[in-house]
């Protein structure tokens, strides 16, 4: 099966800052994509999705950046609060042809510093 | 029931024996999906259910898995003869759309230890 297990990098952010966490792709065909927020022992939670006919999608407190040129993908939290600490991970739909799957990137975790 | 809800959420399991992991999605969701985390990485595709359609299994990494969706609900996943490698968190998503839109809604998972 697809594997896109990476290392995990991680984001140490002050609280009150800003974040950005990025992810690149690798499929100039995806014309979706996801950011999840997953804490521990749970299960990955929907953020903020964005259609590769746009280049920006607000949501509360997070910003979705889409760079297709460059295939980049970057996710802002505003304002980041102890609770955003989690990890976080991409997902992009590759390939309709094959089903309607996601595929995900490896994860960024990202600890929020009180 | 509200969400999506995996059994068992942890399992111990001795190399060699089959193990079953069960999945109860959203109601009315039509598709399901089996995903599995290993430590630390992120997930890996198994298998989707969409509806009465077969289920694209291009996930599923040997024949040793095989996966069940009884009556359009519920669903099984079972590993045979398991192997320390299949160790990892076994994650499964319900969504009433036919395609990836909105996302899917996740359940917490199985954590399963083959020892």
């Amino acid at each position: 099966g697809e594997s896109v297990g990476l290392h995990l990098p991680t984001l140490s952010v002050q609280e009150g800052d800003n974040s950005i966490i990025n992810c690149a792709y690798s499929n100039s065909a995806s014309d979706y994509f996801i950011w999840y927020k997953q804490e521990s022992g749970k299960g990955p939670q929907f953020i903020i999705d964005i259609r590769s006919n746009m280049d920006k999608r607000q949501g509360q407190r997070v910003t979705v950046l889409l760079n297709k040129t460059v295939k980049h993908l970057s996710l802002q939290i505003a304002a980041t609060q102890p609770g955003d600490s989690a990890v976080y991970f991409c997902a992009e739909n590759r390939d309709k042809a094959a089903g309607n799957k996601l595929t995900f990137g490896g994860g960024t975790r990202v600890l929020v510093k009180p | 029931g509200a969400g999506v809800s995996q059994s068992p959420s942890n399992k111990v399991t001795e190399k060699g024996k089959d193990v079953e992991l069960r999945c109860d999605p959203i109601s009315g969701h039509t598709a399901l999906y089996w995903y599995r985390q290993s430590l630390g990485q992120g997930l890996e595709f198994l298998i989707y259910f969409q509806g009465n359609s077969a289920p694209d299994k291009s996930g599923l990494p040997s024949d040793r898995f095989s996966a069940e969706r009884t009556g359009g609900s519920v669903s099984t996943l079972t590993i045979q003869r398991t192997q320390q490698e299949d160790s990892a968190v076994y994650l499964c998503a319900s969504s009433p759309h036919k395609g990836p839109d909105y996302g899917y809604t996740f359940g917490s998972g199985t954590r399963l230890t083959v020892v």
